[in-house]
């Protein structure tokens, strides 16, 4: 099973800055890499999919890249409604598909 | 539109049984791979089990196998999971959502409590 590892657990940042969050994986998930954003008693919502590519909907200020083993979501400038916990997901090697634990983005 | 609504989920103690369900609309749910995604503030996000729209195959995570039944019912699109013999740590909110891999869809969540 590939074990996912995000960092920081907790990232603390301003409005209109920017927000780097970071994904590793234990072994190699070639871009087979998803991001999601999860909103306090809402599901987790599709961002990110193949490592880059932004899913329907999803604003430009949203950016992933990455391949391999590791991967970074950056939001650009950050609005108040991106303040929530984001998580990555491999889909590479499945059975199982598996998360990072996830990282709380908040308000500075 | 996409809607996948869950559920059956409650208090059950352990070593009980509960099924939940997945209503689906909005896709072509027959042909469609499924699955069920559970939530725990300790342990985070956790496939549980899923089941392929082709050929209803079917997968489990380990620690469900021999105790968790994932099976699909085409005439009524909805999609189920027997939990049986549960466990303290079966605790969680459970999601279903309309894929295997990638997941771009999931339902609201019902909430499983295991406990006396």
């Amino acid at each position: 099973e590939i074990v996912m590892t995000q960092s920081p657990a907790t990232l603390s940042v301003s409005p209109g800055e920017r927000a780097t969050l970071s994904c590793r994986a234990s072994q190699s998930v070639r871009s087979n890499l998803a991001w999601y954003q999860q909103k306090p008693g809402q599901a987790p919502s599709l961002l990110i999919y193949g490592a880059s590519t932004r899913a329907t909907g999803i604003p430009a200020r949203f950016s992933g890249s990455g391949s391999g083993t590791e991967f970074t979501l950056t939001i650009s400038s950050l609005q108040s409604e991106d303040f929530a916990v984001y998580y990555c997901q491999q889909y590479n090697n499945w059975p199982p598909i598996t998360f990072g634990q996830g990282t709380r983005l908040e308000i500075k | 539109e996409v809607q996948l609504v869950e559920s059956g989920g409650g208090l059950v103690q352990p070593g009980g049984s509960l099924r939940l369900s997945c209503a689906a609309s909005g896709f072509t749910f027959s042909s469609s791979d499924m699955s069920w995604v559970r939530q725990t503030p300790g342990k985070g996000l956790e496939w549980v089990s899923a089941i392929s729209g082709s050929d209803g195959s079917t997968y489990y995570a380990d620690s469900v196998k021999g105790r968790f039944t994932i099976s699909r019912d085409n005439s009524k699109n909805t999609v189920y999971l027997q939990m049986n013999s549960l466990r303290a740590e079966d605790t969680a909110v459970y999601y279903c959502a309309n894929d295997k891999t990638l997941i771009d869809n999931w339902g609201q969540g019902t909430l499983v409590t295991v406990s006396s």
